[in-house]
């Protein structure tokens, strides 16, 4: 089976840096994905890690340590538009999601 | 771009009513996902398909529920009969997982009354 936690919510101010991290406990460990959901639309998919370390795609960095089930995102020069849902997935099939982080970027 | 298509985007029913939701996932994408989003419970599996084959519908209510993929085109997913407690927004998900991820449709708000 599989258990995830992700913060319910969190807060930060534009033009800032925030970590949202991830944890997960599985029997049987195929990658860890990010997604973004805005209010009222559709997850989109962000990145996907299956080996340790950092990976980074422009203001985004995911971070992944099998050894201890945990990720992060990275989100670098907040804007106002990256206000939204972040969902933390283990890569097993079927997909299964955290409830998700509401993060709120204030001016 | 190639997009996952869900219809109906929006559905009002009353109770008892069957509903059907269909969606159109990406051409030669061989998972399909459905999934319930609700505030209070977040995406919740439904069903899933490999090759059109049904893997787990574990986390249906199998008295009212069913989802079947009858060609690589379609996939639906019926409720019968419909309860107040049914209303959500169910997408469908589409891909090949891995680095290529997975593929949202947009949804299908169903408000059942």
């Amino acid at each position: 089976g599989q258990n995830i936690d992700q913060p319910t919510e969190m807060t930060a101010t534009e033009g800032a840096i925030v970590q949202i991290n991830c944890t997960y406990q599985t029997s049987g460990f195929n990658g860890l994905f990010w997604y973004q959901q805005h209010a009222g639309e559709a997850p989109t998919f962000l990145s996907y890690n299956v080996l340790d370390g950092l990976e980074e795609k422009g203001r985004f960095s995911s971070f992944l340590s099998r050894s201890k089930g945990y990720s992060y995102l990275l989100l670098k020069e907040l804007q106002m538009k990256d206000s939204a849902s972040y969902l933390c997935a283990e890569g097993n099939t079927p997909l299964v999601f955290g409830k998700g982080t509401r993060l709120s970027v204030i001016a | 771009d190639a997009r996952v298509t869900q219809t109906p985007r929006h559905k009002v029913t009353e109770m008892g009513q069957e509903v059907t939701m269909r969606c159109q996932p990406i051409l030669g994408h061989n998972t399909v996902f459905w999934y319930r989003q609700t505030m209070m419970q977040g995406l919740e599996l439904l069903a899933y398909f490999r090759n059109r084959a049904p893997l787990d519908d574990s986390g249906m209510p199998k008295d009212r529920f069913s989802a079947e993929m009858p060609d690589a085109t379609l996939a639906t997913l019926k409720i019968q009969p419909s309860e107040p407690r049914d209303s959500a927004v169910y997408f469908c998900a589409s891909g090949l997982g891995g680095n290529y991820g997975y593929t949202f449709g947009s949804g299908t708000r169903l408000t059942v009354v």
